[in-house]
């Protein structure tokens, strides 16, 4: 079975703080992705990465960057957080380059910053 | 790029009803279609989809088929059981690469 962890499951933060979010896929996928979701919008692409340090901005990628220093592991970085980052940020990985291919998700990693 | 339209909830029913959650899509071509769902305090997994129009995605009773004439994808189950009180996502591939085009997620609760 694939599998995605994250690294934390709630997070406290306060604003202005350096965040750093990690995530492990052990199935030896290409992409990777990090989204983020809130009711009623769904979820929203942040980053993805195909190969390792090669990364896209999504369609949200302010205010966040992105570290993919290994294959396995992609880590998403907010700079300097603000209470409208607030969120549950959801990472995924899939299997091949240039198709589409099912996602695999981590259990999410519920951020909240005062 | 490819969208997705997807029918807001919640929706509440009570077990053993008939459920339907609506999804049509805006896409270039003939892509896959997805439906994911998220069970409280997880993260997302596929649920089931459909490679080609006319397909039929199928998987833990859930059924959709993929119909290019109303650029539809409804998802639909016979009998609902409270465990299937989850949110329910429709997506479709941006096309030409591997990124997905999530729907807002559908809310469903089933109460016994």
């Amino acid at each position: 079975d694939v599998k995605v962890t994250q690294s934390s499951r709630y997070l406290v933060k306060r604003t202005g703080e350096k965040v750093f979010l990690e995530c492990v896929q052990d199935m030896d996928h290409e992409n990777m992705f990090w989204y983020r979701q809130d009711p009623g919008l769904g979820l929203r692409l942040i980053y993805f990465s195909y190969d390792v340090k090669m990364k896209e901005k999504g369609d949200i990628p302010e205010g966040y960057s992105v570290s993919r220093e290994k294959k396995e592991r992609f880590s998403l970085i907010l700079e300097s957080a603000s209470t409208n980052q607030t969120s549950m940020y959801l990472c995924a990985s899939s299997y091949l380059a240039g198709r589409t291919d099912t996602q695999y998700f981590g259990p999410g990693t519920r951020l909240t910053v005062l | 790029g490819n969208s997705v339209t997807q029918m807001e909830g919640p929706v509440t029913l009570s077990e053993e009803a008939f459920l339907t959650i609506n999804c049509t899509y805006t896409a270039t071509g003939y892509p896959s279609l997805f439906w994911y769902v998220q069970y409280p305090g997880e993260g997302l997994q596929l649920l089931l989809k459909a490679t080609k129009a006319d397909d039929k995605g199928s998987n833990k009773g859930f059924e959709a088929t993929y119909r290019k004439e109303t650029t539809s994808f409804h998802l639909e189950k016979g009998s609902v059981q409270v465990s299937d009180s989850a949110v329910y996502f429709c997506a479709v591939p941006n096309f030409g690469n591997e990124k997905l085009t999530f729907g807002t997620g559908t809310r469903l609760t089933i109460i016994p």
